[in-house]
């Protein structure tokens, strides 16, 4: 069973900031926080982790709260490309523990 | 470096046809999963196999799927017989295997299975 909660969908002006939240309150402290994406008719992308630290890269932002009971994903500049299905994953940091996908958030970025 | 290929792309049969999946990881990635995504839903994991060795197949309904990993590459998920509510995409994704660490899933486009 997924361990995250999102909200079903979101809707994004194109060029603003996307932030999507996701609650995973039974978190523990050996689970890092996962975003993946999934554009329409493709599998899955890997977006961005993080275990505690706020984490950037060429995609998006990872926020963590202190206690690790959230997390909020920020897509600085949203484009049309970022249609796309958002999953919020925790999995723990032991090699190769699977991926287990909720529903995800569908966040569609508005023209 | 090339992605994970899966093939075909499209598949219709009818119920109590077989079908087979074919799966080609990344190059040297030691770990390959089969999840299954039904319309409206997340992707769920049917089989998760390390080099050739099974590490999870909880999930993976055995009266009907089969699904294996010779020489630890390519791998092939099979259905037989299949039935209508196995309509679904089916991904294949394959990670390094690493130790004391957490490596990231690459996904392939997905089959799509439509039985009717």
């Amino acid at each position: 069973d997924a361990k995250t909660t999102q909200p079903p969908s979101m809707d994004c002006a194109e060029g603003r900031a996307a932030n999507l939240p996701c609650n995973h309150s039974t978190i523990s402290g050996n689970e890092y926080v996962y975003w993946y994406r999934q554009i329409h008719s493709q599998g899955p992308q890997y977006i961005i982790h993080g275990l505690k630290n706020n984490e950037t890269n060429e995609m998006a932002s990872l926020i963590i709260t202190e206690d690790r009971k959230s997390s909020t994903l920020i897509l600085p500049h949203a484009t049309l490309r970022d249609t796309a299905v958002y999953y919020c994953i925790v999995r723990a940091n032991f090699g190769n523990e699977k991926l287990t996908f909720g529903t995800g958030t569908r966040l569609t970025i508005i023209p | 470096e090339a992605g994970v290929a899966q093939s075909p792309r499209y598949k219709i049969i009818e119920k109590r046809q077989s079908v087979a999946f074919w799966c080609n990881p990344i190059s040297g990635h030691a770990t390959l999963y089969w999840y299954q995504q039904i319309l409206g839903q997340g992707p769920k994991l049917l089989i998760q196999f390390q080099n050739n060795g099974v590490v999870d197949d909880s999930q993976l309904p055995k009266d009907r799927f089969s699904a294996e990993r010779l020489k630890g590459v390519d791998s092939t998920l099979k259905i037989q017989p299949a039935k209508l509510e196995d309509s679904a995409v089916y991904l294949c994704a394959s990670s390094r295997a690493m130790q004391g660490a957490v490596a990231e899933a690459f996904f392939g486009q997905g089959t799509r299975l439509t039985v009717v």
